[in-house]
Order: structure tokens, then C-alpha cells, then sequence
């Protein structure tokens, strides 16, 4: 099946700094999403990107479409202890009803 | 209004045994969900169904069974539980259409299979 590749697989940064993640498809996808599970709850979607090169903002968060549209990357600005979590990408299927997800990349913020 | 939820929330089970996970939703979604979510393998599709009454395979179906008889509820069954699936299960819904982009999720089935 397709495979998403996320990295880092995890990142421990200080209160305050900006934080890149990033996320690879060895296949095109048509839409990219990006989803924040806190411990212990399911995911919830961040951001959704629908365009190659899309760049899209939702408070402190920036996404992006690869131009090629096999790649995106999530930015957060000034990191604050409530982003702690685990981020994952999602691409969208031809179909438009089916997600995969890449493995996630696990932030943690130290006050 | 609670979203989706999942019952139940913790489970251990023997090999063997069998089991079903029930999701609910009220929020009139088409479209249900069944993920299993693995450390480090992000979450896999079981499987999903785009209406009452219907059911379809996702990446991961083998072992598993489901319904919809009703369309505010997906049931996920376990017919002989392995240690294979061990996991946290997901249960998610959506509307139709580009909206089904927009998937809402429980808040997980921690299962354990000795």
C-alpha cells in the first residue's frame, strides 16, 4: 500500500521555539490533512490542504502542499506546553473517502 | 451532542475469545470508520462503511468483521482474538462527499489480547 514517512519521529524543544515537521509519499496525493492526537483521545484535524502549493494558516500553525504533491510540512511558531502531542499527516485517496496516515511525530515542550 | 463514541474503553481478552467494539455517532454522519493505531505505524483503516447497511474492506481487514444496521452505529468484531490485535482501536465518522475529508474521531479501544 502507500506509505507516508514522517519525520522526526519525535522532538523535545523548549517553550517558545518554532518547531518544522514534514511528511513524504513515495505516491501523489490530491489532499493533505494534518491531525493532533492529545493522550489518550483521537485525532483532530489541524489543517487540510487541497492545492499544490497550497500554504495554509490556523493560529500559530502553517501547512503546506508540496509542489510535487508528494510532501507537505506543519510549522508551529512559538511553542507553548498545550502543543504537546503527537502530530500526524494524512493523504487523501483518488476516491476521496479513505486516509493514510504517516507514523506521527511526537512533540514534547518543556516549559 | 457527544460526537463519537466508543464502548468500551479498556478490554483484555484470552486468544480466542471473541468480542465487539461499538462506535456511535450523532451527528447524522454517511460515512463510519474503524482504524487500528500501532506505535510508530500511525493509523491503519480496517474498514468503513459509506452508508447503512454497507461495508467495505480498508488496508487491514483480515481478522475483523463489522456492521451497520444502523446508521448512527458501526460495530467492529473480533470472531477468535490473537495477540496480533493487541492494539488501540479507533472508531470515526464523517459526511459525505469532500466533506468526508473531515473525519471526527472517539476516543479510542484500548484492547489487549493475552
Amino acid at each position: 500500500g502507500q506509505q507516508l514517512n514522517q519525520s522526526p519521529q519525535s522532538m523535545f524543544i523548549q517553550e517558545g521555539e518554532d518547531v518544522s515537521m514534514n511528511c513524504t509519499s513515495s505516491s501523489i496525493f490530491n489532499t493533505w490533512l494534518w491531525y493532533k492526537q492529545d493522550p489518550g483521545e483521537g485525532p483532530v484535524l489541524l489543517i487540510a490542504l487541497y492545492k499544490a502549493g497550497e500554504l495554509t494558516s490556523n493560529g500559530r500553525l502553517t501547512a503546506q502542499f508540496g509542489i510535487t504533491r508528494k510532501d507537505s510540512f506543519l510549522n508551529i511558531s512559538a511553542s507553548i506546553p498545550s502543543d504537546v502531542g503527537i502530530y500526524f499527516c494524512a493523504g487523501v485517496n483518488n476516491a476521496g473517502n479513505m486516509l493514510t496516515f504517516g507514523g506521527g511525530t511526537r512533540l514534547m515542550v518543556k516549559p | 451532542n457527544a460526537g463519537v463514541t466508543q464502548t468500551p474503553k479498556f478490554r483484555v481478552l484470552k486468544t480466542g475469545q471473541s468480542m465487539t467494539l461499538l462506535c456511535a455517532q450523532d451527528m447524522n454522519h454517511e460515512y463510519m470508520y474503524w482504524y487500528r493505531q500501532d506505535p510508530g505505524m500511525g493509523l491503519r483503516l480496517i474498514h468503513y462503511s459509506v452508508g447503512e447497511g454497507t461495508t467495505a474492506k480498508g488496508e487491514v481487514p483480515d481478522g475483523y468483521n463489522v456492521s451497520r444496521l444502523k446508521k448512527q452505529n458501526f460495530l467492529l468484531g473480533l470472531e477468535s482474538a490473537a495477540p496480533s490485535q493487541t492494539s488501540v482501536y479507533f472508531c470515526a465518522s464523517s459526511y459525505t462527499g469532500g466533506l468526508a475529508l473531515k473525519q471526527y474521531f472517539g476516543p479510542g479501544t484500548r484492547l489487549t489480547v493475552t
